[in-house]
């Protein structure tokens, strides 16, 4: 069964940078055709996948329009995770942020959530 | 604004059909080539994948609970309701336009 943890501060103040950290239990990170993606959601934009990083005999990363200048996805092989950074931060990015495994077409692995809230 | 489009509330009496429509465009639920998936989502909890591939279910999802797509859009169908499945439904693809997975607002389900 894949577990997925997610660790990382609940409040970042305004400029600064969200980090936040995934740890999977139940599968690797180096998995091939799977991605490990991070997806948020707040009142006022819904559900919003953010990207992926996935391992196809290179590492790749993918990022949504809106926040591509802003964002990192990398993974960490020897602890088995992956982390989210998403830089210069506004109270819109203030959401429940998830990380979420893709096995194939299907969200099917999703760990507890993470309110950030962005805030001076 | 999501490019794809959900309506906002459906409800029924326990025992009856619920059908959550899921209307895209060519760009994402018309391209054949990118499935649908339909997610439940409790309150205080995260989303659980109901349905994937457009019409396949999760170990543990009961045959009470169907997906279908056609042309650009897609349906989710839950039958013989129960007080359980009360909460928010979300469909979700790939959008060949934007580069990303894109979900729908998203549906409550209210059991009368």
């Amino acid at each position: 069964q894949v577990q997925l943890q997610q660790s990382g501060p609940g409040l970042v103040k305004p400029s600064q940078t969200l980090s936040l950290t995934c740890a999977i239990s139940g599968d690797s990170v180096s998995s091939q055709s799977v991605s490990w993606n991070w997806i948020r959601q707040s009142p006022s934009r819904g559900l919003e996948w953010l990207g992926r990083t996935y391992y196809n005999s290179k590492w790749s990363s993918d990022y949504a329009v809106s926040v591509k200048s802003r964002i990192s996805i990398n993974s960490d092989t020897s602890k088995n995770q992956f982390s989210l950074q998403l830089n210069s931060v506004t109270p819109e990015d203030t959401a429940v942020y998830y990380c979420v495994r893709d096995g194939g077409w299907k969200y099917d692995y999703w760990g507890q959530g993470t309110l950030v809230t962005v805030s001076s | 604004q999501s490019v794809l489009t959900q309506p906002p509330s459906v409800s029924a009496a326990p025992g009856q059909k619920v059908t959550i429509s899921c209307s895209g465009s060519r760009s994402n639920i018309g391209n054949g080539r990118h499935y649908v998936s339909w997610h439940q989502q409790l309150p205080g909890t995260a989303p659980k994948l109901l349905i994937y591939q457009d019409n396949k279910r999760p170990s543990g999802i009961p045959d009470r609970v169907s997906g279908s797509r056609s042309g650009t859009s897609a349906t989710l169908d839950i039958t013989g309701l129960q007080t359980g499945d009360e909460a928010d439904y979300y469909c979700g693809t790939w959008d060949n336009t934007l580069s990303a997975y894109v979900f729908g607002p998203g549906t409550k389900v209210t059991v009368l």
